[in-house]
């Protein structure tokens, strides 16, 4: 079985704090995502990465950053957080055989910035 | 660029009985895949049924079918025989060929009544 682990189920940062997300996968897939989950917005694409130490932004990338030094390993960084950052982060890993592959979940980030 | 609409923020259904979710999307792609996922309530989110675009024959899994509509772009899923543990926000998503990135809709909660 595919497994993402994520480094918390639930944080709570101060406003300012540099916050990192950190995300696991053990099935060597190249492609590796971060989604931010508000109700009513659906999930929102803030970052992908294809391959390690490559990266796009995908939707909504402003406020983040990302990094990818090894492939099984994706982080999510704020640099400063801010309160409307609050939101549950997903990370996603997916092979590479191009758009039939399904993603695979982590269970999830619940992200509180006061 | 895509888009996927989910109609229905919440639905229910009593056990046992047939449910029909609503999804539309649009894209300019001629090559593209669907999905819909399933998010439990504090659970990991996961795949529930895809279908290619170039593939006539709807998908089905189990108790899980779509209706894949591609004139109309529409892509609704059906559940049948519905289970208390299908209780859960479900997610349409779109994406193009192979390229990496994936549109999902806004969700639609799902409760299955005893």
């Amino acid at each position: 079985d595919v497994k993402v682990t994520q480094s918390s189920r639930y944080l709570v940062k101060r406003t300012g704090e540099k916050v990192f997300l950190e995300c696991v996968q053990d099935m060597d897939h190249e492609n590796m995502f971060w989604y931010r989950q508000d109700p009513g917005l659906g999930l929102r694409l803030i970052y992908f990465s294809y391959d390690v130490k490559m990266k796009e932004k995908g939707d909504i990338p402003e406020g983040y950053s990302v990094s990818r030094e090894k492939k099984e390993r994706f982080s999510l960084i704020l640099e400063s957080a801010s309160t409307n950052q609050t939101s549950m982060y997903l990370c996603a890993s997916r092979g590479s055989r191009g758009g039939w592959n399904t993603q695979y979940f982590g269970p999830g980030t619940r992200l509180t910035v006061l | 660029a895509q888009t996927v609409t989910q109609s229905q923020p919440e639905m229910s259904v009593q056990e046992a009985e047939t449910v029909t979710l609503s999804c539309t999307y649009d894209t300019s792609e001629s090559n593209y895949y669907l999905f819909w996922y399933k998010q439990p309530p504090s659970r990991q989110m996961i795949l529930v049924i895809r279908q290619e675009a170039y593939k006539q024959q709807n998908a089905t899994e189990n108790r899980f079918s779509v209706n894949f509509q591609k004139a109309a772009k529409s892509f609704s899923l059906k559940i049948s025989d519905s289970q208390l543990g299908d209780t859960a926000m479900y997610f349409c998503a779109s994406n193009s060929g192979g390229y990496q990135k994936v549109t999902f809709g806004i969700g639609t909660k799902l409760q299955v009544i005893p």
